[in-house]
């Protein structure tokens, strides 16, 4: 079956340093990556995409995120976190084909520390 | 404007009423979906809409019928609310095709007492 698999559920961080979100999805031959960030009270909103190309991707907020096909994983990174990127975020994964909607993983919710 | 609203924002109701959760966007797109999400357990779809006369069942469909009024208008009705059906609701809308990703509203906070 498709799943996405977020593998931390919580991650907190003090701010200015790195951090990774995990997110792996199941084996497929084409798939189209996505990160959403989900601020408090506030609906989704889209981060970044890998659709095809360069397997690194940059997106908004100093965020950037990199496709692994071999591990079949899509890790979300930034390099200095600040206390704003506090949020619950989402990987999605479209499989593709005729219907091709997206499947979300469980989220992991981002906590920055001063 | 938003380019997906939802209304109402947030909605208490009681155990066996009928509620309706609307869901308007401005992107033109034919790709309407409804979600709900819960603590813990990521977003779940419940219906979805590649045009106004093609509907179909996400992965959680029972106790939930939607209707696609317009192009632009997709709502989500639950006949006979029960408080498991307390969760946070989004409407999305998307371009045909795979690659792409979806557009959220702000989404409708429901509280079934």
């Amino acid at each position: 079956a498709q799943s996405v698999t977020q593998l931390d559920s919580q991650v907190p961080v003090f701010e200015e340093a790195p951090v990774e979100l995990r997110c792996n999805y199941s084996s497929s031959v084409s798939v189209y990556l996505f990160w959403y960030v989900q601020y408090p009270n506030q609906g989704l909103q889209l981060l970044l995409k890998y659709l095809s190309g360069s397997t690194l991707v940059k997106g908004i907020n100093g965020f950037e995120a990199e496709f692994n096909k071999s591990q079949t994983s899509f890790h979300l990174r930034k390099p200095s976190v600040h206390i704003s990127d506090t949020a619950e975020y989402f990987c999605a994964v479209n499989y593709g084909g005729s219907q091709g909607n997206l499947i979300f993983g469980k989220g992991t919710k981002l906590s920055v520390k001063p | 404007d938003a380019d997906v609203t939802q209304t109402p924002r947030n909605r208490i109701t009681k155990t066996g009423k009928r509620i309706m959760l609307e869901c308007s966007q401005t992107k033109g797109h034919d790709r309407m979906y409804w979600y709900r999400q819960d603590p813990g357990l990521g977003l779940r779809l419940i219906y979805y809409s590649f045009d106004v006369k093609d509907i179909n069942k996400g992965e959680i469909s029972d106790g939930y019928s939607v209707s696609r009024q317009a192009q632009a208008k997709f709502s989500l009705s639950l006949e006979s609310a029960i408080p498991n059906q307390t969760a946070l609701y989004f409407c999305a809308t998307s371009p045909p095709g795979s690659p792409y990703g979806y557009t959220f509203g702000s989404g409708t906070r429901l509280t079934v007492v």
